[in-house]
């Protein structure tokens, strides 16, 4: 079975710092996704970046950059020249395997808060 | 563009009435809804799938008398928390599966939840 897990309850940055983000994931699909998701106080979920198995770059949009590691099955978030608005709680998600038997759920990890200070 | 809308974005109600939630993809078909239910500073929790025209497919340990899914068109897919109790009481939040996933996000696209207060 798939398995997503954030093990970083509650991280810190400092204003203009950049920040890791942790996820490791578990499945015995060869095709898969990943899926980093930011959630404010508001509840809304705000897609941020998508990573492919069968990638073969970091994906990066804008502040934000994948750092995939498929050998150890690690999908971290990076989050350069933090901004107060980056205080949010963070998700990574996985979309579950290929075939058939594809219903496509993304599974979520436990989540991170992330708070930056001035 | 692919925006749902989810209706009603907070509800209070009294313990023992039923609640409906719904989600509408406003220019787009979803295919494929999918329900969370997440309590505060948790994950997101897959309630059921729904397809469209088809019964929906719940998750292990949900209550599908309780959790009543709808998904009668291509763009409308409700969930009615039957006979709500304080323990109901949480975010739901749908998530549309966009056939064209090219569309936006790699073909998700989240309602903006629902919160959920039964008193």
């Amino acid at each position: 079975a798939q398995k997503i897990t954030q093990t970083q309850p509650g991280m810190f940055v400092q204003e203009k710092e950049a920040v890791t983000l942790d996820c490791t994931y578990d499945t015995s699909d060869p095709s898969y996704g990943l899926f980093w998701y930011k959630q404010p106080s508001s509840g809304e979920m705000i897609f941020l970046i998508y990573q492919g198995s069968y990638d073969q770059q970091n994906a990066t949009e804008g502040r934000y950059s994948l750092n995939f590691q498929k050998a150890r099955k690690s999908a971290n978030l990076v989050i350069s020249a933090s901004q107060l608005g980056d205080s949010a709680m963070y998700f990574c998600a996985m979309r579950e395997g290929v075939g058939s038997s594809n219903t496509g759920k993304l599974i979520f990890g436990q989540g991170t808060t992330l708070q930056v200070k001035p | 563009g692919a925006v749902v809308s989810q209706h009603p974005s907070r509800v209070i109600c009294k313990s023992g009435t039923s609640v409906k939630i719904e989600c509408r993809s406003l220019d787009f078909q979803a295919t494929t809804m999918f329900w969370y239910r997440q309590f505060p500073k948790q994950s997101l929790m897959l309630m059921a799938t729904s397809n469209e025209g088809s019964k929906a497919t719940y998750e292990q340990g949900v209550e599908k008398d309780k959790f009543l899914i709808n998904h009668a068109s291509l763009t409308l897919s409700t969930l009615t928390v039957a006979s709500a109790h304080p323990e109901d009481s949480s975010f739901y939040i749908c998530s549309a599966r966009l056939r064209d996933r090219g569309i936006a996000n790699y073909g998700y696209t989240f309602g903006s939840g629902t919160r959920l207060t039964v008193v």
